[in-house]
């Protein structure tokens, strides 16, 4: 079965700073993995996927991902947090057969 | 603005009531997927639907059922409702099935069960 899960439901990082989002999956297929951002009061909205095209992945608002298959990990990563990164982010990994699972989401804080 | 609509924003019910809640996905999208956002379990997947057929589920309660209309519209129906049903419903669209491509994710219905 698989499954993902988040390492923090709340990681905080100074405006500037690099921010990093841990994700750990496990499938017993080459998944497809995602990273979804939730701004509050909203719905989630994609941030970047991983197909198998390129282990590094470059989605919108500067954020990149890398997924490593020896580590079973897609972590996510932008090199300077801005105040408008706040929002909760979800990983997600899918086999490709109708069904996502997403982790239980990890809340990012920044501060002044 | 994702191009998903849900209806109603908010709805306030007693336990043991029936509710719908109703989604219309992108023009275009095939795929509509139902989810339960909640504190405790985070987001849960409940049931998937692909041009009018259910293609897959998830954790989804026996008092809960969904479906796909021809316009492609879909209902999510919640009956016998429990304190434990309040939550965040949203439901997502894309443009095919296998859960590949992008979701695009509606504003939510907020239940609360009182």
């Amino acid at each position: 079965a698989q499954s993902v899960t988040q390492l923090g439901s709340h990681v905080s990082v100074s405006e500037g700073a690099l921010v990093l989002l841990r994700c750990n999956y496990s499938s017993s297929v080459p998944p497809y993995l995602f990273w979804y951002v939730q701004y509050p009061n909203q719905g989630l909205q994609l941030l970047l996927k991983y197909t198998s095209a390129a282990t590094l992945v470059k989605g919108i608002n500067g954020f990149e991902a890398e997924f490593k298959k020896s580590e079973t990990s897609f972590h996510l990563t932008k090199p300077s947090a801005h105040m408008s990164d706040a929002a909760e982010y979800f990983c997600a990994v899918s086999k490709g057969d109708d069904k996502i699972i997403f982790g239980k989401g990890t809340r990012l804080h920044i501060l002044p | 603005d994702s191009g998903v609509t849900q209806t109603p924003k908010h709805l306030i019910t007693a336990t043991g009531q029936r509710v719908t809640l109703r989604c219309s996905p992108r023009s275009g999208d095939l795929s509509v997927y139902w989810y339960q956002q909640s504190l405790d379990q985070g987001l849960q997947f409940l049931i998937h639907y692909y041009n009018g057929e259910e293609r897959a589920k998830g954790n989804i309660l026996e008092r809960f059922s969904a479906q796909q209309f021809p316009d492609l519209h879909s209902e999510l129906n919640l009956s016998s409702l429990e304190l434990g049903d309040s939550a965040l419903y949203f439901c997502a669209s894309s443009v095919t099935s296998g859960g590949v491509d992008e979701q695009f994710f509606g504003p939510g219905t907020r239940l609360t069960v009182l």
